[in-house]
């Protein structure tokens, strides 16, 4: 059973809009949700995280959304950028922090000049 | 700094045969993982570690050992390999503690069992 789902395989947008990459979960113990990106070739890198006791988180061009109630979280990715052609994969743990996470399938992101 | 650095970068191995993956860090982090990747889907964690001497099983650790001798090193053992562990395999690490979940990960084993 699926955990933490990424609905979505692929998503293409233009450079400069808005891209928006959903993840769903199902299990309500998970209170610590994370974005990893992941070129080709490359290990996933870290970018973005948010706390169950939030429900938004901004670091830059990136921001997470938290809806607990629904079990969905949502990246923003606002100018999207050539650059940010990747595969995004949406991450959960349980209990905070352990780096024990359980990961959905990624989504590719293709953002067109 | 080299961050996570695993050897090889890939492998084919014969039905039975066994290999140990080899994963390096150089950030004095505490933690180290072990993650599997299926074509299509997430990354699943085998093994982990909080600190040298300390292992513990993950989500799918069946067909796996692992040792972790040193804070450095993180082997991952494969004994009887079979077409069922053809994956991409990824060593991680984190300093632990409120840092524990931001993950640095090395570029991956790809391992093909035939």
């Amino acid at each position: 059973d699926q955990q933490v789902k990424q609905n979505s395989p692929s998503l293409s947008v233009q450079e400069g809009r808005i891209s928006i990459l959903n993840c769903d979960y199902t299990n309500s113990m998970f209170d610590y949700f994370l974005w990893y990106k992941k070129y080709p070739a490359e290990g996933p890198t870290f970018l973005i995280s948010i706390s169950s006791i939030k429900d938004k988180n901004e670091d830059g061009r990136f921001t997470v959304f938290l809806n607990k109630s629904a079990k969905h979280l949502s990246l923003h990715i606002v100018p999207s950028q050539p650059g940010d052609s990747a595969v995004y994969f949406c991450a959960a743990s349980i209990r905070g922090n352990t780096g024990k996470l359980i990961f959905g399938q990624g989504t590719t992101l293709q953002v067109k000049p | 700094n080299a961050g996570v650095t695993q050897t090889p970068k890939f492998r084919i191995l014969k039905i039975g045969q066994s290999m140990t993956l080899q994963c390096a860090q150089d950030m004095n982090h505490n933690y180290m993982y072990w993650y599997r990747q299926d074509p299509g889907m997430g990354l699943k964690l085998i093994y982990y570690s909080v600190g040298a001497g300390i292992t513990d099983k993950g989500e799918v650790p069946n067909g796996y050992n692992v040792s972790r001798s040193t804070t450095e090193d993180f082997p991952l053992r494969l004994e009887l390999a079979a077409p069922s562990q053809t994956s991409v395999y990824f060593c991680a690490s984190s300093y632990g503690l409120e840092m524990a979940n931001v993950l640095t990960f090395g570029a991956g084993s790809r391992l093909t069992v035939l």
